[in-house]
């Protein structure tokens, strides 16, 4: 088992560029999900999937896209990069995501995104 | 408003002792508390995760304890070693359809030989 595969591992961006960060589970767990984390703050939902074809908005929503058309995979798309946007980004997956779900979030070990 | 806070920020500790970290939550309704080790450059991995029903709950050297009436939970590492060194999250989940999480700013531990 590969677990949650990110990749790339660092990118580097001009302002107004897009980019597809990718995002790949084989425990075939339903629930997946997209955080950024910032110095100093928590991590931060921005999308999440409860199965394929679903996808919702998290927190910080603004400035990505998200598809699920695989229980599998699940890509972000940063549609014109900001220097705000200058994040390290993991993707997550679970069992299940409701309250009764205790099964533990997985990470895969992040994107580090630099917009200049 | 839903708050985790962790105390204390950083903490430097010698190879073989004992430490505590500590988290308070604000969050309502709650459905369950987790703790998360994060090695540099890597994603988190769990640790451990209580419902209200549980008081502690151990993994290896790791062993969480919760009070639900206070809201506060520690994670108490015992015989530290090196590779403990680490950010260590608490996330408390409030539960509802999508398990919305709330992450603390988690504790750097560094473990010195």
């Amino acid at each position: 088992n590969a677990g949650v595969t990110q990749t790339p591992k660092f990118q580097v961006l001009k302002t107004g560029q897009s980019m597809t960060l990718q995002c790949a589970q084989d425990m075939n767990h339903e629930y997946m999900s997209w955080y950024r984390q910032d110095p100093g703050m928590g991590l931060r939902l921005i999308h999440y999937s409860v199965g394929a074809g679903i996808t919702d908005q998290g927190e910080v929503p603004n400035g990505y896209n998200v598809s699920r058309s695989t229980t599998e995979d699940f890509p972000l798309r940063l549609l014109s990069a900001a220097p705000s946007q200058t994040s390290v980004y993991f993707c997550a997956s679970s069992y299940s995501p409701g309250t009764g779900g205790n099964s533990p979030l997985h990470f895969g070990n992040g994107t580090r995104l630099t917009v200049t | 408003k839903n708050q985790v806070e962790q105390s204390p920020q950083s903490l430097i500790i010698l190879e073989g002792k004992n430490c505590t970290l500590q988290c308070n939550y604000t969050v309502s309704p709650f459905s369950n508390l987790r703790w998360y080790k994060q090695d540099t450059g890597r994603g988190p991995v769990s640790l451990t995760i209580m419902t209200f029903s549980e008081n502690t709950k151990s993994n290896g050297r790791y062993t969480a304890t919760l009070d639900a009436d206070t809201k506060q939970s520690s994670l108490h590492i015992t015989a530290s070693q090196l590779s403990d060194s680490a950010s260590y999250i608490c996330v408390v989940s409030g539960g509802g359809a999508t398990n919305k999480l709330i992450f603390g700013t988690g504790t750097l531990l560094a473990v010195q030989p």
